[in-house]
């Protein structure tokens, strides 16, 4: 079984430039978080979708960053415009089933870069 | 908030010792730890995860312990070798979200 997946696994934009981050959870997982490293920082929560809806977005730093589910199956987090602070590791997890006691699964990461 | 922290922030161990890595969290109110391993450029590897009603979780070398009440969870690696040199992470489920530490470095030595 394939384990969640994330495009690109590196991106280097320019201040100002939009980036989408994509994000293929395992099929059949409702449940996809996303999450970000700054450098030097620990791994912090951005959002949580539950099948195509949002449960819980209150780790997005800022109307810049905008995530969609469309169809409950991959995820995207659109940053516009990047700023130099967006730098960062991001990485997608996703679990089964609507409980908190399952394991999260995490992808492998997109390193993006902000110049 | 639920804060979390571990501790030592690096380590460095000769092949074959046993260790221990410390994770505390300051919310005993968490549905699960879980422990994580991070190789340079890579994602998150889980290796264990401990649900708030379990006491520990094992597999192969790795030991996992929780204590909600004092809020505290150890990683023990027995029997250490150069492929466990890597970044461990833990992180405690509170429902809807993990909180993560900043990870342990971890260097053995042949």
């Amino acid at each position: 079984e394939a384990g969640v997946t994330q495009f690109p696994s590196h991106s280097v934009i320019e201040k100002g430039q939009t980036v989408t981050l994509r994000c293929d959870p395992i099929s059949g997982h409702d449940n996809l978080y996303w999450y970000r490293r700054v450098m030097g920082k620990e791994i912090k929560f951005l959002l949580h979708f539950v099948k195509e809806s949002k449960q819980d977005e209150s780790g997005m730093p800022n109307n810049r960053f905008l995530a969609e589910r469309t169809g409950g199956t991959y995820s995207t987090l659109k940053v516009q415009p990047a700023e130099l602070e967006d730098s960062g590791v991001y990485f997608c997890a996703s679990t089964i089933g609507t409980s908190g006691y399952n394991e999260q699964f995490f992808g492998p990461g997109t390193r993006l870069t902000v110049l | 908030k639920q804060e979390v922290t571990q501790i030592p922030a690096a380590l460095s161990v000769p092949e074959g010792e046993n260790l221990v890595l410390n994770c505390s969290f300051t919310d005993s109110a968490i549905y699960n730890l879980q422990w994580f391993r991070q190789d340079p450029g890579k994602g998150l590897t889980s290796l264990l995860l401990i649900q708030s009603s379990q006491r520990e979780q094992t597999s192969g070398r790795l030991n996992a312990s929780l204590d909600k009440s004092s809020g505290r969870s150890t990683l023990y690696i027995a029997a250490s070798q150069p492929g466990d040199s890597a970044t461990y992470l833990c992180a405690a489920f509170t429902g809807n979200q993990f909180y993560f530490g900043t990870g342990t470095s971890l260097t053995v030595i042949p």
